[in-house]
């Protein structure tokens, strides 16, 4: 069965490091998403993504945060300078049509220090 | 505006009972409703869904879920608890727009007890 899957499981980094998270979505899915969740907090979205440009994003996606489609089957999320309240499990979804069921991947945990 | 509520942080059942985990939401739009089950380690897998049509909706692991307008709710049931049931649900709304957010609620850890 397809799924998505994320590198790496585990980031550690220093505050003020940029840190890039890679996701590979479902290969036949267009629409992508990024998710954190804080550590006994919500899930929360952060960026939907679809034709190469950005759907929809949270207030928490501000310009420390971009997303990136490099190729045909990665899907990027990119912090430019960490800080501590960045850490969080980081979840990637991917849907193949816009209000379709949003597959998750296995979240990337980062910490950062 | 999307939010959603999970009464229940924490959900004990013995093996064989009955579980319910409740789910209340409010939206501006008629909703599509989920629930996400994520077992330790592992992502989110979907449970199960409602978007129109039949308000009693049947998931995988023998789960089932019925949609409420009146009262709000969607929450989630299952006859009869199994030890590999234990594992955090969560609940979600769709916002229906281009972006398709999902906005959670803040989960229930169900622990079965044998």
């Amino acid at each position: 069965e397809p799924e998505v899957t994320q590198t790496p499981s585990h980031q550690v980094t220093q505050m003020g490091q940029e840190v890039i998270l890679r996701c590979v979505p479902i290969s036949n899915h267009l629409y992508f998403y990024w998710y954190r969740q804080i550590l006994g907090q919500k899930v929360e979205f952060l960026v939907s993504f679809y034709n190469n440009e950005i759907s929809e994003k949270s207030e928490i996606f501000d310009d420390q945060f971009s997303v990136e489609r490099p190729d045909g089957s990665n899907f990027t999320l990119k912090i430019r300078s960490t800080k501590l309240e960045d850490s969080a499990m980081y979840f990637c979804a991917s849907s193949g049509g816009s209000l379709d069921t949003q597959y998750f991947g296995p979240g990337t945990r980062l910490t950062v220090l | 505006a999307q939010s959603v509520t999970q009464l229940g942080s924490h959900v004990s059942v013995s093996e064989g009972a009955l579980v319910l985990l409740r789910c209340n939401y409010s939206s501006s739009v008629p909703p599509y409703l989920f629930w996400y089950v994520q077992y330790p380690n592992q992502g989110l897998q979907l449970l199960l869904k409602y978007t129109t049509g039949a308000t009693l909706v049947k998931g995988i692991n023998g789960f089932e879920a019925e949609f409420k307008k009146s009262e709000t709710s969607f929450h989630l049931t299952k006859p009869s608890a199994h030890m590999s049931d234990a594992a955090e649900y969560f609940c979600a709304v769709s916002d229906r727009k281009a972006g398709n957010m999902l906005t959670f609620g803040g989960g229930t850890r169900l622990m079965v007890k044998p």
